[in-house]
């Protein structure tokens, strides 16, 4: 079982509010990334970080922003929550070798009323 | 730009059945492709990881192909059983992205008694 944790699982909240999605890993992984996934559509990767103090945006335009102070964390935050932001935001880590397989933690399912 | 399609109907096969499932990429050549099994509300979890210069992989149960003149991959499962039932993604890596990987949509398994 891959050692990657999200927290929350479930979060309901308001149009305006701050939010901060947390992801963490425990395998030393210096890679790491950001999806978001609707249903029954492609994964889209909106944010990925190489390594401590390095972060980059993805292909799908994104109001999140992330940040990456230790290895094994890398949260993201939504500054002003709306309806759009509605999705599965899912994280995942990998090694620095190449080819690697991705690591996913189990999502954090959005709902912004 | 790049993409991965795979077919978005949903497969219904028999127990004990072999189950194919397709992905095709278009406008690049990855140099890999990897399949992953995701369950509902989790993350993806890696199954297999094929190389351009390969033709076949198989763990288990589990056959890939990669033909790079159809520029297509084919997942088989053989003496499937209702445990396999799944969405299945298919994943490549973004041309010069380094550990980015493109998903596609996936295609969902349901493997009846």
């Amino acid at each position: 079982e891959a050692d990657i944790y999200q927290t929350p699982r479930y979060l309901v909240i308001g149009t305006g509010k701050k939010i901060t999605l947390e992801c963490s890993q425990t395998m030393g992984h210096d890679k790491m990334y950001w999806y978001q996934q609707d249903p029954g559509m492609e994964l889209h990767l909106i944010h990925y970080s190489y390594g401590v103090n390095s972060t980059e945006k993805g292909d799908l335009s994104s109001e999140s922003t992330v940040s990456r102070i230790r290895t094994e964390h890398f949260p993201l935050t939504l500054e002003s929550a709306r309806p759009s932001h509605t999705s599965q935001y899912l994280c995942a880590s990998s090694t620095t070798s190449t080819n690697e397989k991705l690591f996913f933690g189990s999502g954090t399912q959005l709902s912004v009323l | 730009s790049q993409k991965i399609e795979q077919n978005s109907e949903a497969l219904n096969i028999q127990e004990g059945k072999t189950a194919t499932l397709t992905c095709n990429y278009t406008n690049y050549s990855p140099a890999y492709l990897q399949w992953y099994r995701q369950d509902p509300g989790r993350g993806p979890v890696f199954l297999l990881l094929i190389r351009e210069n390969e033709k076949e992989k198989r763990k288990e149960r589990l056959k890939v192909t990669f033909d790079t003149t159809l520029k297509q991959s084919l997942f088989h499962i053989t003496a499937s059983q209702p445990a396999d039932s799944a969405t299945y993604l298919c994943a490549a890596p973004f041309s010069g992205g380094y550990n980015k990987l493109i998903f596609g949509a996936g295609t969902r398994l349901a493997v009846h008694p």
